[in-house]
């Protein structure tokens, strides 16, 4: 069975650092490309970034809320993505989800999702 | 960016009801549009990829459609298990980017 499992969410107060983790099991997750997702509370989903695979550069993408201030990294050897992210401000308060973004040919969509980590910036 | 507007924001109907969501695009995408149900308190589960593809276990009264800038959702026959809200989501070209969301609720 395809699992992604979150971690690390808490409270932190605006300006401190909090990493998250996503363990995944039951794929291939050296191949695959990792996204996160974020939502406020009571909000939509925004995606927050990307890490592709070793095979294709191990690059990132960020959206622009976070640029800077988050690092998505990954340990392929234990099957694990991370989420650093620093210099946090209150509107990054969110559940954040990690995803597999499955890519076919040119096109590519969110597929499982973790149940999703609570991350609270409050003074 | 593009932007992805869904309408309606919110909409009420009776359980057997058919009903569509719709979402129009910025620019075009050709059908690189994808669908997501949530329901309180879980995470987004994938209904639909490449705007008119079900996803595998995804009932067959899910439906989706559209091309370039305009694609819609729909749901044939509303089952109790389908109050929820709907997102969809392109990735022509990042970032991604989601819709706002269309809440499905009983009359």
């Amino acid at each position: 069975e395809v699992q992604l499992v979150e971690s690390g969410g808490g409270l932190v107060k605006p300006g401190g650092s909090l990493r998250l983790s996503c363990a995944a099991s039951g794929f291939i997750f050296s191949n695959a490309w990792m996204s996160w997702v974020r939502q406020a509370p009571g909000k939509g989903l925004e995606w927050v970034g990307r890490i592709r695979s070793k095979a294709d550069g191990e690059t990132t993408d960020y959206a622009a809320p976070v640029k800077g201030r988050f690092t998505i990294s990954r340990d392929d050897s234990e099957n694990t993505l991370y989420l650093q992210m620093d210099s946090l401000k209150t509107e990054d308060t969110a559940i954040y989800y990690c995803t597999t973004e499955i890519a076919v040919v040119i096109s590519s969509w969110f597929d499982p999702w973790g149940q999703g980590t609570l991350v609270t910036v409050s003074a | 960016d593009i932007h992805l507007t869904q309408s309606p924001s919110s909409l009420s109907a009776f359980v057997g009801d058919r009903i569509t969501i719709t979402c129009r695009a910025s620019q075009s995408i050709s059908t690189f549009l994808n669908w997501y149900q949530q329901k309180p308190g879980t995470a987004p589960r994938l209904l639909m990829y490449s705007a008119s593809s079900l996803q595998s276990g995804v009932p067959s009264r899910f439906s989706g459609s559209g091309s370039a800038t305009d694609f819609s959702l729909t749901i044939s026959s509303l089952q109790p298990e389908d109050f929820a809200t709907y997102y969809c989501q392109q990735s022509f070209t990042s970032p991604r980017t989601f819709g706002q969301g269309t809440k499905v609720e009983i009359k």
